[in-house]
């Protein structure tokens, strides 16, 4: 089955604690990212990543770190997590970039995370 | 900037018409609109692009106006299903970002 798969689904973790969150596609796309979601701000792109070893930021990358050293991976990583990151991410899949008509992307299940 | 999306909120009976806006203030190569229900993560729905090629879903239909760069989602006889929050994303010319809106509630009631 094609998808995107994300770990944790849900994690509560403290201030300053590192932490990864997993993200992993199965078909075979160029293009993934990373999304924070918050009430009333919508979807707000964090880092993004055009194949292996290319990535660029998003709006917000404060804070975040990525890295493509596969095509289907692209973790996460905060380094030193703060109460503000808490949110709902999610890890977005894509064949081609936005400008292609296979732009369409596919979602994780997404990761709700606290920090406390 | 993220794009403006209208109206905030909207609630239909089955059967019923919507339309929802997307509103950019930068030049746009293409839009993506997706639907997101409550607990799940967005699925999308239809990607217009510069030149006025699309695709998307049978039963949804858009509009592309690149000079106003604007889009516009049509929703027509709904159904209890459509009930969701809709996004529609823009990624800008000369970039690979996507910029999404804050979205539009949709509650379509029987």
């Amino acid at each position: 089955e094609a998808q995107v798969t994300q770990n944790p689904r849900y994690l509560i973790t403290v201030t300053g604690k590192k932490l990864t969150v997993t993200c992993s596609q199965n078909m075979n796309h160029e293009y993934m990212s990373w999304y924070r979601q918050d009430p009333g701000l919508g979807l707000r792109q964090i880092y993004y990543s055009m194949n292996v070893e290319v990535t660029d930021k998003g709006d917000v990358p404060e804070g975040y770190k990525v890295s493509r050293k596969e095509k289907r991976n692209f973790p996460l990583i905060l380094e030193s997590p703060s109460p503000n990151q808490t949110s709902l991410y999610f890890c977005a899949s894509s064949f081609g970039t936005g400008g292609r008509v296979g732009g369409e992307q596919f979602f994780g299940p997404g990761t709700r995370l606290t920090v406390l | 900037q993220q794009p403006v999306q209208s109206p905030q909120a909207v609630i239909l009976r089955e059967g019923e018409d919507a339309v929802i806006n997307c509103s950019s203030s930068k030049a746009l190569y293409s839009v993506h609109w997706y639907r997101q229900k409550h607990g799940e993560a967005p699925v999308f729905l239809m990607i217009l692009l510069k030149g006025g090629e699309q695709k998307g879903h049978e039963k949804i239909s858009a509009s592309f106006n690149e000079k106003k760069q604007q889009s516009s989602l049509y929703l027509t006889a709904s159904q209890l299903s459509y009930s969701g929050t809709y996004f529609c994303g823009i990624v800008t010319s000369g970039t690979y970002k996507y910029i999404f809106g804050t979205g539009t509630r949709l509650k379509v009631l029987a």
